[in-house]
């Protein structure tokens, strides 16, 4: 089954504490993506990645980073999580930048 | 940077009604705009999209429009039912560079009263 997976799926946490969220896709997608989403701002993308190695700072990439090692995968690292990034984070792929975007089930963090 | 706005934040139709959610985006340089749809404590979905060399698609009930000159676009739901209802968000992709960032509006709330 084509699909977007997020990993963990809920996270509590506390400021300061180093966390990752994985994201993988078996679509064989180049474009992938990460983007928040907090009421009434909408989604904000935070960092994407044109394919392997190659990755851009979204509208809101302070306080995140990314690396995409592999074609499948590309994860988000919150190195020094602050209470200002609890938030809904969802993940996408996509065959490109000008293509349907598949999201996946998102990661709802707090952060005490 | 692109800045997308869309209106209105909230929309209550009745069934069988029309809906229109307007958006509107400030760099000419984005070429693609898609329409998404997230229905409560779910993921969002694509629902229809358009290119800029394109001024208007449908998809049965779902239509959209693009304006470059005044850089805005439109979704149009028609015929509308009950499980219409949910969030929907515009997006404009922005080629810059040879790079593609994509900014989405800040969403709809759409109800539709039986």
């Amino acid at each position: 089954e084509a699909q977007v997976t997020q990993n963990p799926r809920y996270l509590i946490t506390v400021t300061g504490k180093k966390l990752t969220v994985t994201c993988s896709q078996n679509m064989n997608h180049e474009y992938m993506s990460w983007y928040r989403q907090d009421p009434g701002l909408g989604l904000r993308q935070i960092y994407y990645s044109m394919n392997v190695e190659v990755t851009d700072k979204g509208d809101v990439p302070e306080g995140y980073k990314v690396s995409r090692k592999e074609k499948r995968n590309f994860p988000l690292i919150l190195e020094s999580p602050s209470p200002n990034q609890t938030s809904l984070y969802f993940c996408a792929s996509s065959f490109g930048g000008r293509e349907t975007q598949y999201f996946g089930p998102g990661t709802r963090l707090l952060v005490l | 940077g692109e800045n997308v706005e869309q209106h209105p934040s909230t929309l209550s139709v009745q069934e069988g009604d029309s809906a229109v959610i307007k958006c509107t985006y400030s760099d000419s340089a984005s070429n693609y705009f898609p329409w998404y749809k997230q229905e409560l404590g779910k993921r969002p979905q694509l629902i229809i999209d358009i290119r800029s060399n394109v001024g208007e698609k449908k998809d049965q009930r779902i239509a959209v429009t693009l304006n470059k000159t005044a850089k805005h676009f439109s979704l149009h739901i028609t015929e509308t039912q009950p499980e219409d209802s949910a969030v929907y968000f515009c997006a404009a992709s922005l080629n810059s560079g040879g790079y593609q960032k994509v900014t989405f509006g800040t969403g709809t709330k759409l109800q539709v009263i039986p």
